[in-house]
């Protein structure tokens, strides 16, 4: 089987830093990516950890801990546009494809 | 380059009627997906393809189908369609399967069953 959690929503305020987190349980793990995607709109690619640590891109950094089997993004200098759903998926192997969370629905606020 | 095209971007079919989804990519991409998203919910794989003339199972395959004759096209069919099947549908491709290669998604064809 598998499974991945997230935080169903997140609210933070304009200007801050906010942590989504990502749990998985996967027959087998290759790499954890982040995807975004606004309300109505079609979901686009953020961030890609294979391995433990940090990978930072801009605002946006994104991090995982293999032997927690625990993947977090981290958003920081929040603006009303990052408003928006944010998904974890999970690749258990080089040639298998991406298994999505459900998301996690994260409102800025003023 | 238009990225990856749908067709229809609505739709609303009468409970038992048929149609195709279609989903055109023209980034030269092997692997191509398609995926359903139902309100509040993640992304689940109907069927994914990595290449013209391959075609896989995914999390949710059951009442659908699928073909892949070119690279550029992989459309989606519902057959005998049921009020389960009102969803948002999105295809995507990548390069590989390799999730560190981005999945470039379509602007989705929403479907609702009356």
């Amino acid at each position: 089987g598998q499974s991945l959690e997230q935080p169903s929503e997140v609210t933070a305020v304009e200007g801050a830093i906010v942590q989504i987190n990502c749990t998985y349980q996967t027959s087998g793990f290759y790499g954890l990516s982040w995807y975004q995607q606004h309300d109505g709109g079609a979901p686009t690619f953020l961030s890609y950890n294979a391995l433990d640590g940090l990978e930072e891109t801009g605002r946006f950094s994104s991090f995982l801990s293999r032997s927690d089997s625990y993947g977090y993004l981290l958003l920081q200098e929040l603006q009303m546009k990052d408003s928006a759903s944010y998904f974890c998926a999970v690749s258990k192997s080089g040639n298998t494809p991406l298994v999505f969370g459900k998301g996690t629905r994260l409102s800025v606020i003023a | 380059n238009a990225g990856v095209t749908q067709t229809p971007k609505f739709r609303i079919l009468k409970i038992g009627q048929s149609m195709t989804l279609q989903c055109t990519q023209d980034m030269n991409h092997n692997y191509m997906y398609w995926y359903r998203q139902d309100p509040g919910m993640g992304l689940k794989l109907i069927y994914y393809s990595v290449g013209a003339g391959i075609t896989d199972k995914g999390e949710v395959p059951n009442g659908y189908n699928v073909s892949r004759s070119t690279t550029e096209d992989f459309p989606l069919r519902l057959e005998l369609a049921a009020p389960s099947q009102t969803s948002v549908y999105f295809c995507a491709s990548s390069y590989s399967t390799d999730a560190s290669y981005e999945q470039y998604f379509g602007p989705g064809t929403r479907l609702t069953v009356t």
